[in-house]
């Protein structure tokens, strides 16, 4: 079965630190996709990267940044010099190869403090 | 941009009434979804729909739940008798196809709140 631990419920840091949120997936899949979701406070869903198994390279967008270890199962998500509007939920997930069967982590709430 | 809507944004009904969600997903996509997320918790996973029929579900998903597109364009989700427990945020998502090669991104609605009182 698919799993997602965000094993960081909650995290706060004050502005222009930088903040690492960590994903570990669990699947028997070889083709896989991981994804984070942002959820700001008015509570909608946003897409912020897709990532497939085969894909191993860092990406960097911006202050956004993705680190995929596929030996560790783990696909952690850096914002670089935090702002209070980075303050949300985000959700690490996971899909099969047909882009179902999504598994969302429980989620980390980060507090971005002025 | 192309966004996936939903209707209403919230909705407040009483316990045993019927609620239809309403989702329209982007035109050009052809699999879709539905999701909850009880306040303060995780994102789960409800129903899939493919080629005018449910490819995967959750346990979730039970006989209370419906889903259905009627007219090619909305996406709905019916929950038959509601209970206390159905209160949550209901999104609706989509996805331009599936397999090998896919986007792989899922759209998200804004959501759709439901009180059951």
């Amino acid at each position: 079965a698919q799993k997602v631990t965000q094993a960081q419920t909650e995290i706060s840091v004050v502005e222009k630190e930088d903040v690492t949120l960590d994903c570990v997936y669990e699947t028997r899949d070889t083709t896989y996709y991981l994804f984070w979701y942002k959820q700001p406070p008015s509570g909608e869903l946003v897409f912020l990267i897709r990532r497939n198994s085969f894909d191993e390279q860092n990406e960097i967008s911006g202050r956004y940044s993705w680190n995929f270890q596929k030996s560790t199962s783990s696909f952690n998500f850096t914002i670089t010099a935090s702002q209070v509007v980075d303050s949300a939920v985000y959700f690490c997930a996971l899909s099969d190869n047909y882009g179902q069967n999504f598994v969302f982590g429980p989620g980390t709430r980060l507090s971005v403090l002025p | 941009e192309p966004e996936v809507t939903q209707t209403p944004s919230h909705q407040v009904t009483q316990m045993g009434q019927e609620v239809i969600l309403r989702c329209v997903p982007i035109s050009n996509h052809l699999y879709f979804y539905w999701y909850r997320q009880i306040l303060g918790q995780k994102v789960e996973f409800l129903v899939s729909f493919y080629n005018n029929e449910i490819s995967e579900k959750s346990e979730i998903f039970d006989d209370q739940f419906s889903v259905e597109r009627p007219d090619g364009s909305n996406f709905t989700l019916k929950i038959r008798s509601t209970k206390l427990e159905d209160s949550a945020m209901y999104f609706c998502a989509s996805s331009e196809m599936g397999g090998l090669g896919n986007t792989g991104e899922l759209f998200f609605g804004e959501g759709s709140r439901l009180t059951v009182l």
